[in-house]
């Protein structure tokens, strides 16, 4: 069975450029997360999706991130225009509850560099 | 006072050597627990859900203190393939769906 597919896995972009990321969840999964690792921090939530429903996006920094998932199967995080800070590794997991546990399975991240 | 804290490292310690790693949270409604295992650049992976009576995985063992809101994670007879960072991730902040994660510690084992 396949995990959690990102793309790509390594983006290099300039300031002021746009960027998007996609997630491919494991096959099923209704929760799809986005999560983001800056540099010498710990991995922080970014949002989550129920199938295509934005669950919880208190995490997203600004309104230059924007989230989708469409259909409910992948997802794409776009960051636009891109700032400096932005750079980092960006996660994604899915999971799906079954009794009570909420076991998250990540891909293998986008680092993305903004220079 | 951070949400999750753990000890960063780096832990050096040599093959067969017992290892310890210990965790603190902030939220006392925590609901679940979690060590996950990342090496470098790649996913974090589940190592093993922590139960509130403690559970133990092969040379594993991780014990949950819900009153002291400590969670910890021991490593016996260690191996050069559990050099990793490893993550601890407490879920049901304010949600189930709610993960916070540690910022990891560093394990290097050596020969």
């Amino acid at each position: 069975e396949a995990g959690v597919t990102q793309f790509p896995s390594h983006s290099v972009i300039e300031k002021g450029q746009t960027v998007t990321l996609r997630c491919d969840p494991i096959s099923g999964h209704d929760n799809l997360y986005w999560y983001r690792r800056v540099m010498g921090k710990e991995i922080k939530f970014l949002l989550h999706f129920v199938k295509e429903s934005k669950q919880d996006e208190s995490g997203m920094p600004n309104n230059r991130f924007l989230a989708e998932r469409t259909g409910g199967t992948y997802s794409t995080l776009k960051v636009q225009p891109a700032e400096l800070e932005d750079s980092g590794v960006y996660f994604c997991a899915s999971s799906q509850t079954t009794s009570g546990k909420n076991i998250q399975y990540f891909g293998a991240g986008t680092r993305l560099s903004v220079l | 006072r951070k949400e999750v804290e753990q000890d960063p490292g780096p832990f050096n310690v040599p093959e067969g050597a017992t290892v310890a790693f210990n965790c603190t949270y902030s939220n006392s409604a925590s609901q679940s627990f979690f060590w996950y295992r990342q090496d470098c650049r790649k996913e974090p992976k589940l190592l093993m859900s922590v139960y509130s009576s403690g559970n133990e995985d092969g040379r594993f063992t991780a014990q949950l203190n819900r009153a002291s809101q400590y969670i910890s994670l021991l490593i016996r007879d260690s191996k050069l393939s559990d050099s990793a960072t490893y993550l601890c991730v407490v879920n049901g902040w304010y949600n189930n769906n709610d993960m916070r994660f540690g910022a990891g510690t560093r394990l290097t084992v050596k020969p």
